[in-house]
């Protein structure tokens, strides 16, 4: 069964422009997580998605948005990119059942702002 | 408030046990995680645990909770240079915070052939 899929595995852009993220869940689940994990800040929640409504948002300026579609899958924006949003964010995929999160992991986009 | 507070490295011997520790503030935490994240990789969730247990084991590995201390360890016996990676403890406080998980800064466990 495939696992949480992210693309790019890679992006480059610059200052200024705007950068998209996408998602694939695990089939079957329902909720999306989105985190940056930036140097020496650690993992920072951004977002969560279920059922495509937004249900909670980190702390994180409005230029950080996101949508799930009717299949599940995500994509995370980022408008206006700054240098201090480059870093790797990581997609998540889980069912929440009876309180429990156990969220799967993608391997992340590694997004550089130069 | 949310806080998830780890040790930042350990360094251990092949073949000898690490033991990594975690302390968490939110005493509404219900389930609390383990994940192991190599070089350059995502996040690999390696076990959880149900606030209403005080261990869990999974071959290698086991999970020890103190909820009254909101300390929670994480076992590794014999330890293998595979093992080498950042390790991340993480909380959810599904009640109050919904499916967010608040991780850990995460300890970098080197081992040594």
């Amino acid at each position: 069964e495939a696992g949480v899929t992210q693309s790019p595995t890679h992006l480059i852009k610059t200052r200024g422009q705007q950068a998209t993220l996408r998602c694939s869940p695990i089939s079957g689940h329902t909720s999306v997580y989105w985190y940056q994990q930036a140097l020496g800040l650690g993992l920072q929640f951004l977002l969560w998605y279920d059922e495509g409504e937004e249900r909670n948002r980190g702390n994180f300026p409005p230029r950080f948005s996101g949508r799930q579609f009717p299949n599940y899958s995500s994509e995370l924006n980022v408008n206006a990119l700054e240098l201090e949003d480059s870093a790797l964010y990581l997609c998540a995929s889980s069912l929440v059942v009876g309180g429990n999160t156990e969220a799967f992991f993608g391997q992340g986009t590694r997004l550089t702002v130069v | 408030g949310e806080d998830v507070e780890q040790s930042l490295f350990l360094s251990v011997r092949e073949g000898d046990s690490s033991v990594i520790n975690c302390t968490y503030t939110d005493s509404s935490s219900t389930y609390l995680y383990w994940y192991k994240q190599e070089p350059g990789a995502g996040l690999q969730l390696l076990t959880y645990i149900f606030s209403n247990m005080d261990m869990k084991q999974d071959q290698r590995l086991t999970v020890l909770l103190n909820k009254k201390d909101k300390h929670l360890s994480l076992r590794i016996a014999d330890t293998q240079t595979g093992d080498s990676a950042i390790y991340f403890c993480a909380e959810n406080a599904f009640y109050n915070q919904g499916g967010k998980l608040i991780f850990g800064q995460g300890t970098e466990l080197s081992v040594k052939p």
